[in-house]
């Protein structure tokens, strides 16, 4: 079964360092997204991309943040210089147009210390 | 003001027991999905609901779109630990936009 693939599976990262989290969507897909859930909280919309370019944003994602679809497989999410409240679990999701079935990968924990 | 009010956000109950978790809104939606995250994974989808007053059967998950398309219900007959987990309706608009979940944990 296609499925979503993100790496790494969890990254620690220090305080204003760049992290970039990957995402290899499901092929024949053509929305991407990202998404993340700060820890006991709601899963929040971040990003959508399609078509290269992004479609929609959040006010959570700001000038720090940025995507790119690098090659025809990945997708994937740059945060800057990293702050302490950027630590969650961020997920990458794939669909065929919007409203079906979303993919969600199995998510990157992500840890700003 | 959360566009997708879930409740309760915590149910805790012993497994053979029925429940009900609730998804409203103020909005009217052409279409609600249900899905389930487990610890450290990403959301699951269980169902699309489309039609207002549809009624859609999971095995032992009954799902159903309110007439007015403003609500969702999720029955759970005879809960299994199994069941254990976070349940979260969601909607598209340019996006799909989740609700808090209902955490759901079934015990032995």
């Amino acid at each position: 079964e296609p499925e979503v693939t993100q790496t790494p599976s969890h990254q620690v990262t220090q305080m204003g360092q760049e992290v970039i989290l990957r995402c290899v969507p499901i092929s024949n897909h053509l929305y991407f997204y990202w998404y993340r859930q700060i820890l006991g909280q709601k899963v929040e919309f971040l990003v959508s991309f399609y078509n290269n370019e992004i479609s929609e944003k959040s006010e959570i994602f700001d000038d720090q943040f940025s995507v790119e679809r690098p090659d025809g497989s990945n997708f994937t999410l740059k945060i800057r210089s990293t702050k302490l409240e950027d630590s969650a679990m961020y997920f990458c999701a794939s669909s065929e147009p919007p409203g079906r079935e979303a993919f969600f990968g199995q998510g990157t924990r992500l840890t700003v210390v | 003001t959360q566009l997708l009010e879930q409740s309760p956000q915590f149910l805790s109950i012993q497994e053979g027991e029925n429940l009900t978790v609730y998804c409203n809104s103020s909005s009217v939606f052409s279409s609600l999905q249900w899905y389930r995250q487990e610890p450290g994974e990403g959301p699951v989808l269980l169902v699309t609901v489309v039609t207002g007053g549809e009624v859609k059967k999971l095995k032992r998950l009954t799902f159903q779109f309110g007439d007015a398309r403003k609500d969702s219900s999720l029955h759970i007959t005879a809960a299994q630990t199994g069941d254990t987990g976070l349940y979260l309706c969601a909607v598209y608009g340019n996006k799909l936009v989740f609700g808090a979940g209902t955490i759901l944990r079934v015990k032995s």
